[in-house]
């Protein structure tokens, strides 16, 4: 079992609907979980953290946390075709090491 | 300049070749996190270094990988005998925290092994 698992896409989401991303992870002493994008051929940026069981919202996203179920999610609301790229799911259990473990990430495709 | 700096953007090498990869953080930036990221995946962790201490090393695949960080700035990812399943973007990340709430990614270098 990965310790950090996305389902890798493609998601196809129509522009002005809501794109729903989903990541597991299997260390249960997991703390802090961060959503990254990457645009093909570029870097990955850092869209949101959360630390804390329940919603975090930051314009048009929102992460939600589920510890008991080891769940990770990333909402996108009123998706735009410019949030087309694959969306990294980030884990890091802070024991004193600073590493993150990444999934594999989901490419999200959003239609015109 | 403004953002994490890595130089080359693209390095092609003969198996066996040594190579180096060179990374210029954002300035007064204490962390520097080195990743490795396979086509189609995501990335790997390799290294970490907190100002010029190497505090994880953990995810280096091999005694061919040696990072280095001697003033706590530049850092230089070595690969030696390099061997085509070291192909991949070398990624470079560094953040002003002890954590990674803040941690901006470079470009990458991608290295093609042949």
């Amino acid at each position: 079992q990965k310790e950090v698992e996305q389902n890798s896409g493609p998601l196809s989401v129509p522009e002005g609907a809501i794109a729903s991303l989903n990541c597991t992870y299997s260390d249960r002493g997991s703390q802090s979980f961060f959503w990254y994008r990457q645009y093909s051929g570029k870097s990955p940026e850092l869209i949101m953290f959360i630390y804390s069981n329940g919603d975090k919202e930051d314009g048009r996203f929102t992460a939600q946390l589920n510890k008991a179920s080891q769940y990770v999610s990333l909402l996108i609301r009123d998706s735009q075709p410019s949030d087309s790229a694959t969306y990294l799911c980030a884990v890091n259990n802070n024991f004193g090491n600073e590493k993150l473990t990444f999934g594999t990430g989901t490419r999200l495709t959003i239609i015109p | 300049g403004a953002g994490v700096s890595q130089s080359p953007r693209y390095k092609v090498a003969k198996r066996g070749q040594d190579v180096a990869l060179r990374c210029d953080p954002i300035s007064g930036h204490v962390s520097l996190f080195w990743y490795q990221q396979a086509l189609g995946q995501g990335p790997e962790f390799l290294t970490y270094f907190q100002n010029e201490a190497q505090l994880d090393k953990s995810g280096l695949p091999s005694d061919r990988f040696f990072a280095e960080r001697p003033e706590g700035s530049v850092s230089t990812l070595k690969i030696q005998r390099t061997q085509q399943e070291d192909s991949a973007v070398y990624l470079c990340a560094s953040s002003s925290k002890r954590d990674n709430t803040e941690a901006f990614f470079g470009q990458g270098t991608r290295l093609t092994v042949v």
